[in-house]
């Protein structure tokens, strides 16, 4: 079935550092792959999506680029912000039906 | 405006209680969802409503858990005779069209219950 796993947390970086979190899936079909952000306190929210091979979403100084060859959506920023500290969840859905399939998460601590 | 809001925030029941969760989804929105997160896990898809047509309920773990939409808009999840395993975070999400989870959700804040 779906699966998505993405690199383990928690990450702690000093401000203006650059940020990769590594994130790999495994579906049949042409999925559509997101980026979403729990902020402390808050619900979920998307951050960026692709929805086909070789698209790019960015959104708030973060990237991802889906890449079908190596099945993977890595979320980058190249200089990170206190106000980043979050946690982040790659996710993707199948286009044929009604699913979104997250990972667990990953845990991010900036510090200033 | 307002976003999807949920209620209760916070849940704590015994053991063999029914609880009933509530979603009031964001204002014309089509598409709702029901999500189930484990602490330290990404949210688990439970069900999804399009209208009050409950399109996919292959999430929902056993027949203890029921949900609906009746009118199209508010949403129950209804978790009878509870057991400590139903322990979670309990998410709901909405979309403005019906075009599937490509869309963008929008998320509530979430019922944590905690079943004693």
């Amino acid at each position: 079935g779906n699966s998505v796993t993405q690199m383990e947390g928690p990450v702690t970086l000093s401000e203006e550092a650059f940020l990769t979190i590594n994130c790999t899936y495994t579906a049949t079909g042409y999925p559509s792959l997101f980026w979403y952000v729990q902020y402390p306190g808050e619900g979920l929210q998307l951050l960026l999506k692709a929805t086909k091979a070789d698209d790019k979403g960015s959104n708030k100084g973060f990237e991802a680029t889906y890449r079908k060859e190596t099945t993977s959506f890595h979320l980058e920023k190249g200089s990170v912000q206190v106000s980043d500290s979050a946690v982040y969840f790659c996710a993707l859905s199948d286009n044929g039906g009604f699913k979104t399939i997250f990972g667990a998460g990953t845990r991010l601590f900036v510090k200033a | 405006g307002a976003g999807v809001s949920q209620s209760p925030r916070y849940k704590v029941t015994k053991r063999g209680q029914d609880v009933a969760l509530r979603c009031d989804p964001i204002s014309g929105h089509v598409s709702l969802y029901w999500y189930r997160q484990a602490l330290g896990q990404g949210p688990e898809f439970l069900t999804y409503f399009n209208y009050e047509a409950q399109q996919d309920k292959s999430g929902l773990p056993n027949d203890r858990f029921s949900a609906e939409r009746p009118e199209g808009s508010i949403s129950t999840l209804t978790i009878q005779r509870t057991e400590q395993r139903d322990s979670a975070m309990y998410r709901c999400a909405s979309s403005l069209g019906a075009s599937g989870p490509q869309e963008t959700q929008y998320f509530g804040p979430g019922t944590r219950l905690l079943v004693l």
